[in-house]
């Protein structure tokens, strides 16, 4: 099984709203990323997770807020976000994070931001 | 930077054409990945190619790592309308941050019945 689940599937959220989107594997991977790909572009890698414990942030702005509360389950929490910030919020997961390992991707969270 | 060089950018043939989708790098990659990706959805993985030369085949695509793992391509026999898809190949560093994947920027096929 190499699957990778996020909930929601689309959100429709205002400039003002606090929102979370989920993030779940159980493949017993150890590394778990987000990703945020605008249409027909390649993903931006955003934020990766090493055995539950926060190795990268791409500089993303602190209105995108990370939490890993176990091995399985990854979490993105949104506040004051910004128009330009309504894209295709990926996860992904793959047993490890820092030798070469591929990645399974889930299905996405359409995140429009009004 | 490493930077993954895709081509090309669009292509639109007719069902059961044959068509061919390259990745280029002046940098080496330990491996790399090719993905399939359908509007609102996320890449789904085609295959991993890891050592250099190797050739790998899945139903109609053939998929294929340069010797000196710097280039990779994929191609397509008697393509058909599921095939139609963003197709995205990236790129394991060969050291330093190789927690990270480098994208090409895709190439968006469209394959007419």
């Amino acid at each position: 099984d190499t699957e990778v689940t996020q909930t929601p599937k689309h959100l429709v959220m205002g400039m003002t709203n606090k929102k979370s989107l989920k993030c779940e594997q159980h493949m017993g991977h150890r590394a778990m990323y987000w990703y945020k790909q605008k249409a027909k572009k390649p993903p931006e890698l955003m934020f990766v997770y090493s055995y539950e414990k926060l190795s990268i942030n791409e500089s993303v702005p602190s209105r995108f807020s990370p939490e890993c509360p176990n091995s399985s389950l990854l979490n993105l929490h949104l506040h004051a976000l910004q128009p330009e910030d309504s894209a295709l919020y990926l996860c992904a997961s793959s047993q490890v994070a820092l030798i070469a390992d591929t990645q399974y991707f889930g299905p996405g969270t359409r995140l429009t931001v009004l | 930077t490493q930077l993954l060089e895709q081509s090309p950018q669009f292509l639109s043939i007719q069902e059961g054409e044959n068509l061919t989708v390259y990745c280029n790098s002046s940098s080496v990659f330990s491996s790399l990945q090719w993905y399939r990706q359908e509007p609102g959805e996320g890449p789904v993985l085609l295959v991993t190619v890891v050592t250099g030369g190797e050739v790998k085949k899945l139903k109609r695509l053939t998929f294929q790592f340069g010797d000196a793992r710097k280039d990779s391509s994929l191609h397509i026999t008697a393509a058909q309308p599921g095939d139609t898809g963003l197709y995205l190949c990236a790129g394991r560093n060969s050291g330093g941050s190789n927690y990270k994947l480098t994208f090409g920027k895709g190439t968006l096929l469209t394959v007419n019945p």
